[in-house]
C-alpha cells in the first residue's frame, strides 16, 4: 500500500471557522491531489500539486487553498468553512513514468462536518 | 462539457459474472481507469486501459473502445467481498482525472 496518511480522519467544525487538512506521503511522489467526494457525484478535484511550491486549481477550488512546502506534505485549508463544504476529502498521489504517473493512490480520507 | 456515465446500482449473485459499463465524453483521452471503493474506505486502483481491447487481471477484466467512448469492467466468480462501488475515470487532455459517480454493486448469496 502507498504510504499516505491523512489527518485528521474526522472533524466537526462550525461555520466560519478555518480548517486545515493534512496529507503526508512517504513515497517521494511528485504529484499530489485533493478531492472531495459527495453522494451522487464523482470525485471532484479541488487542487493539485506538481512539485514543492507548485500548485494549481481544480474543478471546485473556490473556498479552498493549498500549500506544499515539502515534497511529503500537502495541506488543504478551508479559509472560512461553510455547510456546503461538508464532505469526505481524499488526498491522492502519483509518481513518475508513463503509466506510473497516471495511476493515483489514495489516502484513507477525512470526513468533515461543518455545522 | 465532460461527462462519465455508469449505472448507479447493480445486483448480482455470488459465483456469477457481472459487467459494469462506462461511457464517456471528455476533452481528449489519456487513459481510462477503474477503481474499487468499499463503503467508508478509499478508492483502490483496479485497472488501466489506454489502447483498445481487453486487459485481464485475475477475476477482473477491463475493456476499452476509444471510438465508441465505452468501457466495461467484467467481474467473474463473484465473491461477497466484491460488494463495493466501482468507479470509472478518464484522464483528459490536461492529464486530469474525470470521475463517474460510481456503480454500487450488491452481491447476493
Amino acid at each position: 500500500d502507498a504510504g499516505i496518511t491523512q489527518s485528521p480522519r474526522h472533524k466537526v467544525t462550525e461555520t466560519g471557522t478555518p480548517v486545515t487538512l493534512r496529507c503526508h506521503q512517504t513515497e517521494n511522489h511528485r504529484y499530489m491531489y485533493w478531492y472531495r467526494q459527495d453522494p451522487g457525484h464523482g470525485l471532484r478535484l479541488i487542487h493539485y500539486s506538481y512539485g514543492v511550491k507548485d500548485t494549481d486549481k481544480g474543478e471546485v477550488s473556490d473556498g479552498y487553498s493549498v500549500s506544499r512546502s515539502k515534497t511529503e506534505d500537502f495541506l488543504l485549508t478551508l479559509e472560512s468553512a461553510t455547510s456546503s463544504q461538508t464532505s469526505v476529502y481524499f488526498c491522492a498521489i502519483s509518481g513518475e513514468g508513463d503509466v506510473a504517473k497516471n495511476i493515483q493512490y489514495f489516502g484513507a480520507g477525512t470526513r468533515l462536518s461543518v455545522l | 462539457g465532460q461527462n462519465i456515465d455508469q449505472p448507479t446500482e447493480m445486483t448480482a449473485t455470488e459465483g456469477a459474472i457481472v459487467q459494469i459499463n462506462c461511457t464517456y465524453q471528455t476533452s481528449g483521452f489519456n487513459g481510462l481507469f477503474w477503481y474499487q471503493q468499499h463503503a467508508g474506505e478509499a478508492p483502490t486502483f483496479l485497472s488501466y486501459n489506454v489502447l483498445d481491447g481487453l486487459e485481464e487481471k485475475g477475476r477482473f477484466s477491463s475493456f476499452l473502445s476509444r471510438s465508441k467512448g465505452y468501457s466495461y469492467l467484467l467481474l467473474k466468480e463473484l465473491q461477497m467481498k466484491d460488494s463495493a462501488s466501482y468507479l470509472c475515470a478518464v484522464m483528459d487532455s490536461n492529464y486530469q482525472l474525470i470521475w463517474g459517480a460510481g456503480t454500487k454493486l450488491i452481491i447476493k448469496p
